[in-house]
């Protein structure tokens, strides 16, 4: 079954670390997000891209970067981890950057910073 | 600034029908989106309004006002399995998904 997949499922790391949170969708869809989810708070857009090649900020990109060298992937790394990035990591795909097309999310990956 | 609101909790009992409610304040309209999302899985997509009025998918319902910058999502029959967070999220002028905290359902027998 098509989707989207996401690694590793969790992991604990200290800070200061560099970490790279990996993210694939086989469904050929163009745009790709990634956000960050904590309690009490509502899912927070931290880099999308509208399709391979390009790469834009969300509400909070700092501490974040990310690469779309192809359709598939889109990779979120964390150069210097901060405590305050421990959070659930979800990472989406739809099929076109504008309009009403539904966003699709992978498992997650639960991130603590120590 | 954006804002969407919704109930932080909600309690309904084996099929009933309840209503949660989402207010919004955004940059532009490009319409909302309800997602269910059980405890530690993915959010997935219930429902998407552009248009005032109500939209039924099976049990599920959703409703908007533009002009009130109101929606609501009911649900009838209520199931064990539907107990979940229900997210509002709206689409804003620039095609990003503003999101709501959420609304916890808890669902009694």
């Amino acid at each position: 079954i098509a989707g989207i997949t996401q690694a590793p499922t969790s992991q604990i790391l200290a800070a200061g670390r560099r970490m790279t949170l990996r993210c694939t969708q086989d469904m050929r869809h163009n745009a790709m997000y990634w956000y960050r989810q904590d309690l009490g708070l509502g899912l927070r857009l931290i880099h999308y891209s509208n399709t391979a090649g390009t790469t834009g900020k969300g509400e909070v990109p700092d501490g974040y970067s990310v690469s779309r060298a192809n359709t598939d992937d889109f990779p979120l790394t964390l150069a210097s981890a901060v405590p305050s990035q421990t959070s659930v990591y979800f990472c989406a795909s739809s099929d076109s950057k504008q309009g009403a097309d539904t966003q699709y999310f992978g498992p997650g990956t639960r991130l603590t910073v120590l | 600034g954006q804002n969407i609101d919704q109930p932080t909790e909600m309690t309904a009992t084996e099929g009933a029908i309840v209503q949660i409610n989402c207010t919004y304040q955004t940059s532009g309209f490009n319409g909302l989106f309800w997602y269910q999302q059980h405890a530690g899985e993915a959010p997935t997509f219930l429902s998407y309004n552009v248009l005032d009025g109500l939209e039924e998918k099976g049990r599920f319902s959703s409703f908007l006002s533009r002009s009130k910058g109101y929606s609501y999502l009911l649900l009838k029959e209520l199931q064990m399995k539907d107990s979940a967070s229900y997210l509002c999220a709206v689409l804003d002028s620039n095609y990003q998904l503003i999101w709501g905290a959420g609304t916890k359902l808890i669902i009694k027998p």
